[in-house]
């Protein structure tokens, strides 16, 4: 079946660049989220981006999806300790009610 | 709009006992589905549906049941909870676009 794979763990200074990674294997996925969750808080939307583009950017965070390899990424600039959540990766296909979530990545920023 | 709201935010229970978790959204969404939360794993379908009257299951259906009799209301049911299903609960419901918008969960403990 699909699957959505993420690294469990990321550490940064304060001021770097965070980079969050993903796979997936479902090459008719349509819409590619990132979500994040603070300590004992529910998903928050992050970004997303469909299958047909190649880069989205929204303020700090920048989304790249290279479909050939299935390979997604969240870049954070200027990475905050407000930034430290568990970030998922997911990814839906049109026309069908299934999400994939990856395990999620804990973003540990240090001062 | 309060968006996606869950009830109770946490529940202690014993094995055997059965409860029902509460879900509801203002946002007139037609989809809406039950995930759990455990570690290591991400989020893990149960139970969704496309509209009032519609329910199917998702990747881990056992030992839940759902009903969907109004477009707003999403309840899961436990008839006899099992320690296994000690997890964190999130709710989600997503409109005309394909983004998924969750509840702040139901902490469950089953002793």
């Amino acid at each position: 079946g699909e699957d959505v794979e993420q690294s469990l763990f990321l550490s940064v200074r304060e001021g770097d660049s965070s980079v969050i990674n993903c796979t997936y294997t479902d090459s008719s996925s349509t819409y590619l989220y990132w979500y994040k969750q603070e300590p004992g808080a529910g998903l928050q939307l992050l970004t997303y981006i469909f299958s047909n583009m190649d880069m989205k950017q929204d303020q700090r965070l920048t989304v790249l999806l290279n479909k050939k390899d299935k390979h997604l990424s969240l870049r954070i600039a200027d990475t905050q300790t407000g930034d430290s959540a568990i970030y998922f990766c997911a990814e839906t296909s049109s026309g069908t009610y299934k999400y994939i979530f990856g395990t999620g990545t804990r973003l540990k920023v240090l001062a | 709009n309060a968006g996606v709201t869950q009830t109770p935010k946490f529940q202690v229970l014993k094995t055997g006992q059965s409860m029902t978790l509460q879900c509801a959204q203002d946002m007139n969404h037609e989809y809406m589905s039950w995930y759990r939360q455990d570690p290591g794993m991400g989020l893990r379908l149960i139970h969704y549906s496309v509209g009032a009257g519609i329910t199917d299951q998702g990747e881990v259906p056992n030992g839940y049941n759902v009903s969907r009799s109004t477009t707003e209301d999403f309840p899961l049911r436990l008839l006899s909870a099992a320690p296994s299903q000690t997890s964190v609960y999130f709710c989600a419901s997503r409109g005309s676009t394909d983004t998924q918008y969750f509840g702040p969960g139901t902490r469950l403990t089953v002793l």
